[in-house]
């Protein structure tokens, strides 16, 4: 499968508190990227990390990418009910060939408690 | 800059009839691609499009088709609609820069929710 699984299927924490949730895929890639969809709507580009990169921070997220383990993490501190969302990562299998094809796997939904 | 805009955003048809779908894509962006999310399925891809041509496909039957128009628009097609295709339809544009490389990132639409009866 070339899609990225993500783990915990759900999580649920208090206001606060760090989110973090797991990707894992099985190809090589030429970048990964996390996206956020709440409930019913499109989904939002959050980051994107590129294969030679290990680490990357966008405000209250930071990203890690371990290609040896081919695995992802999303980090997201300090966490707000706004924050209540399905998280998606998509890994990106080559420099550009397949345009707009993403394989997306069945998300983490978060669900953070006022 | 206006975001992807997809029409109509909620609709329902019964099982025979067909449905068009419309996504305009960010200005600039030439490059269009179709999801389907079902609770069962989860994002499942449709087909993409670029300059007027059929890019990729997804492994979905030919009752599924699409086009792209030369601003780019785009529409998708269901033709004798099922009770399983009943789910929410994304489109994404996305940025295609100079060689024709990907900048890499998706613009979603809202998504357009299609209920077949």
């Amino acid at each position: 499968s070339q899609q990225g699984e993500e783990d915990p299927q759900a999580l649920s924490i208090q206001e606060g508190e760090n989110a973090t949730m797991n990707c894992s895929y099985k190809t090589s890639i030429n970048n990964l990227q996390w996206y956020r969809q709440n409930s019913g709507r499109g989904l939002v580009h959050l980051i994107l990390i590129r294969s030679n990169e290990r680490e990357k921070h966008s405000g209250r997220l930071r990203v890690t990418l371990d290609t040896s383990k081919k695995s992802s993490s999303l980090l997201i501190t300090a966490s707000r009910a706004a924050d209540t969302a399905s998280y998606f990562c998509a890994p990106r299998l080559d420099r550009g060939s397949t345009l707009g094809r993403l394989y997306f796997g069945r998300g983490t939904q978060l669900t953070v408690w006022p | 800059k206006a975001g992807v805009t997809q029409t109509p955003r909620y609709l329902i048809k019964t099982r025979g009839q067909q449905v068009t779908l419309s996504c305009s894509p960010i200005s600039g962006h030439r490059s269009v691609s179709w999801y389907q999310q079902t609770p069962g399925q989860g994002l499942q891809f449709l087909f993409e499009y670029f300059s007027e041509t059929q890019r990729n496909k997804g492994n979905f039957p030919g009752r599924f088709s699409g086009r792209q128009f030369s601003n780019s628009r785009s529409e998708m097609n269901v033709s004798t609609l099922e009770l399983g295709d009943s789910a929410l339809y994304l489109c994404a544009s996305s940025l295609v820069g100079l060689a024709g490389a990907n900048t890499g990132e998706l613009f979603f639409g809202e998504g357009s929710r299609l209920t077949v009866l």
